[in-house]
């Protein structure tokens, strides 16, 4: 158990549908990551959000949506999305965004048929 | 160019021997900082080590050992007395920082090793 938490933990969604990823921490941690890992590909930071404020949107398609309402949790909320996108979607926490150690979730397992 | 290479896809040890994980990175970065994770089949990423660029002692935690050598630009992790839980994922990070600055906490990742244990 590392604290941190994320639903559902395997999605199947068509083209068109319109669905969320949940992330929850439980460490009292104030920055909060999504990232992103595809088959082949090293891990990709996707978004950085400390104490609720996105700091870091690594050039991620607008088909993808985060939403930080405190710092407990996070979402990404997903529209419009292609295969290519299907992939392992892990969200991480730190106590900052300046600490070292970030602690990481089990991850979504999306599929986009 | 890549900012962390890991050149081994797959690596296998045998039971209760030690085994090296490669690492390389490229930073221009003064100071920055190079991390190990482990993912098991479960999906989450474990944390393992963590050295700093300034650090002048090889980071240690337990059976983990980090091998730094700054000039070759090399962060390998050393495993000593595998275990058949040690079958998994690895990856090495690195994070990027200037003085007075920051990454946000951005970690660059390498494509990862996956190791297998066999008894």
């Amino acid at each position: 158990e590392t604290g941190v938490t994320q639903t559902p933990r395997h999605l199947v969604m068509g083209m068109t549908n319109k669905k969320s990823l949940k992330c929850e921490q439980h460490l009292g941690h104030n920055a909060m990551y999504w990232y992103k890992q595809s088959a082949k590909k090293p891990l990709e930071l996707m978004f950085v959000y400390s104490l609720e404020e996105r700091v870091e949107n690594n050039s991620v398609p607008s088909r993808f949506s985060p939403e930080c309402p405190n710092s407990s949790h996070l979402f990404l909320h997903l529209h419009t999305l292609q295969p290519e996108d299907s992939a392992l979607y892990l969200c991480a926490s730190s106590l900052h965004d300046s600490s070292f150690e970030q602690y990481f979730g089990p991850g979504t397992r999306l599929t986009v048929t | 160019a890549q900012k962390i290479t890991q050149t081994q896809p797959g690596m296998f040890v045998q039971e209760k021997e030690a085994v090296t994980l490669d690492c390389t990175y490229d930073t221009s970065d003064q100071s920055y900082g190079l991390f190990w994770y482990k993912q098991p089949s479960s999906g989450e990423m474990i944390f393992l080590i963590y050295q700093g660029s300034y650090d002048e002692q090889n980071a240690t935690e337990g059976r983990y050992s980090l091998n730094f050598q700054k000039a070759r630009k090399s962060a390998n992790l050393v495993i000593s007395a595998s275990q058949l839980g040690d079958s998994a994922m690895y990856f090495c990070a690195m994070r990027e920082g200037d003085a007075g600055g920051t990454s946000y906490g951005k970690l660059t990742f390498g494509q990862g090793t996956i190791l297998t244990v066999h008894p």
